[in-house]
């Protein structure tokens, strides 16, 4: 079975701050591919980063980063410097081998406020 | 930049109406899917559909839905007789291969009175 966790459900912080959004998944396969999905007030579904299960290297975008650790099945996202455009719901997500269909599997999603 | 589209914005209908929900997914993009997403809830997946067919589809997609790739850039799922309970947004995506990156649509309104 396959399950993604986002235990935070919102995260309220103050411009500048750093902050980090936890994912935590489970599956039984050996081949897998996690996501990040940004939900801006506007409603619509931005994709941010794509990992698969044999690249274990950390990722940077610009103030953004990624942090996949497999000892612990996590997917972490952490904001660096947020700003108020970071304000939206971000979703993690898994598409795992044996899922027939590669539907994305998402987390409750976790609702971030970035006060001024 | 190559995106998906999705028509209308925002539906409106009647209980016990079908609707019809349009998608033109990204043009070299092989791979077809609808998701939804209750208001303040998670998205949930709802078909996938590959050469001409459904590939996997959800518990909740019952008989009450069924999708369609009527030509060669429209994808449309069809909701037969709507319930209340099928108020949500309605999120087509596409993907070049499978398991690739999934890139949505801005998402239907549909609401059901």
């Amino acid at each position: 079975a396959q399950k993604v966790t986002q235990a935070q459900t919102e995260i309220s912080v103050v411009e500048k701050e750093d902050v980090t959004l936890d994912c935590v998944y489970e599956t039984r396969d050996t081949t897998y591919y996690l996501f990040w999905y940004k939900q801006p007030p506007s409603g619509e579904l931005v994709f941010l980063i794509r990992r698969n299960s044999f690249d274990e290297q950390n990722e940077i975008s610009g103030r953004y980063s990624w942090n996949f650790q497999k000892s612990t099945s996590s997917f972490n996202f952490t904001i660096t410097a947020s700003q108020v455009v970071d304000s939206a719901v971000y979703f993690c997500a898994l598409i795992s081998n044996s899922n027939s269909g590669y539907a994305l599997n998402f987390g409750k999603g976790t609702s971030l406020l970035v006060t001024p | 930049e190559p995106e998906v589209t999705q028509t209308p914005s925002h539906q409106v209908t009647q209980m016990g109406q079908e609707v019809i929900l349009r998608c033109v997914p990204i043009s070299n993009h092989l791979y077809f899917y609808w998701y939804r997403q209750i208001l303040g809830q998670k998205v949930e997946f709802l078909v996938s559909f590959y050469n001409n067919e459904i590939s996997e589809k959800s518990e909740i997609f019952d008989d009450q839905f069924s999708v369609e790739r009527p030509d060669g850039s429209n994808f449309t799922l069809k909701i037969r007789s709507t319930k209340l309970e099928d108020s949500a947004m309605y999120f087509c995506a596409s993907s070049e291969l499978d398991a690739d990156t999934q890139y949505f649509g801005p998402g239907t309104r549909l609401t059901v009175l």
